[in-house]
């Protein structure tokens, strides 16, 4: 059972564009959802994370928006560069259950 | 500071070999974790060890054996490698499970089973 699901599998922008990748969960324990962010031939690293008691972070160019009523938490890159092109992946977490992962999202930002 | 740092980047067995990854990691982490990505399938959680002296089983820990060494040592054994088991597999340490603080991953081993 996939207990974190993100979606699109893969997407495409130009640069300057505001990809967005969305992911669910249906455990109500979590109370961690960081994203990691991963270059090719490279371990993931963390990105940004926030925590259901806010509803916005922003890092940078980089915010997640947290639905905790739907749970569902999203990812936006504004102003995106092809330097950003990377997998990325989301998370969650609680006090009791160990870092569990989506599986994935393939940016490409063109030039 | 290296972080997490696995041996070895790369490495090919024949089916029915074994071998083992290491993994050391310096931040003085309780917790250590062992994943393999494939494509399409994101970061599977194999095992882990929340504390010294302790390990337990993921999502996917067939196949596989781990030594939680010392508080710095996390090791995964392939026993009897099979092609299935070709995968890059990640290391990943976190001050402790449960807590809400960042896993440092390291840089991955690509193993190849022919």
């Amino acid at each position: 059972q996939q207990q974190v699901k993100q979606s699109p599998q893969s997407l495409i922008v130009q640069k300057g564009g505001i990809p967005i990748i969305n992911c669910a969960y249906e455990n109500t324990a979590f109370d961690y959802f960081p994203w990691y962010q991963q270059f090719p031939g490279k371990g993931p690293a963390l990105l940004i994370a926030i925590r259901p008691d806010v509803s916005e972070k922003k890092e940078g160019r980089f915010t997640i928006s947290f639905n905790k009523s739907a749970k569902q938490f999203s990812l936006h890159i504004m102003d995106s560069q092809p330097g950003d092109s990377a997998t990325y992946f989301c998370a969650a977490s609680s006090g009791s259950e160990k870092l569990v992962f989506g599986k994935g999202t393939k940016l490409t930002v063109n030039p | 500071n290296a972080g997490v740092t696995q041996t070895p980047k790369f490495q090919v067995l024949k089916t029915g070999q074994s071998m083992t990854l290491q993994c050391a990691q310096d931040m003085n982490h309780n917790s250590m974790y062992w994943y393999r990505q494939d494509p399409g399938m994101g970061l599977r959680l194999i095992y882990y060890s929340a504390s010294e002296g302790t390990t337990d089983k993921g999502e996917v820990p067939n196949g596989y054996n781990v030594s939680r060494l010392n508080k710095r040592e996390f090791s995964l054994r392939l026993e009897s490698a099979a092609p299935s088991q070709t995968s890059v597999y990640f290391c990943a340490s976190k001050l402790r499970t449960g807590a809400n603080t960042e896993a440092f991953f390291g840089q991955g081993t690509r193993l190849t089973v022919v």
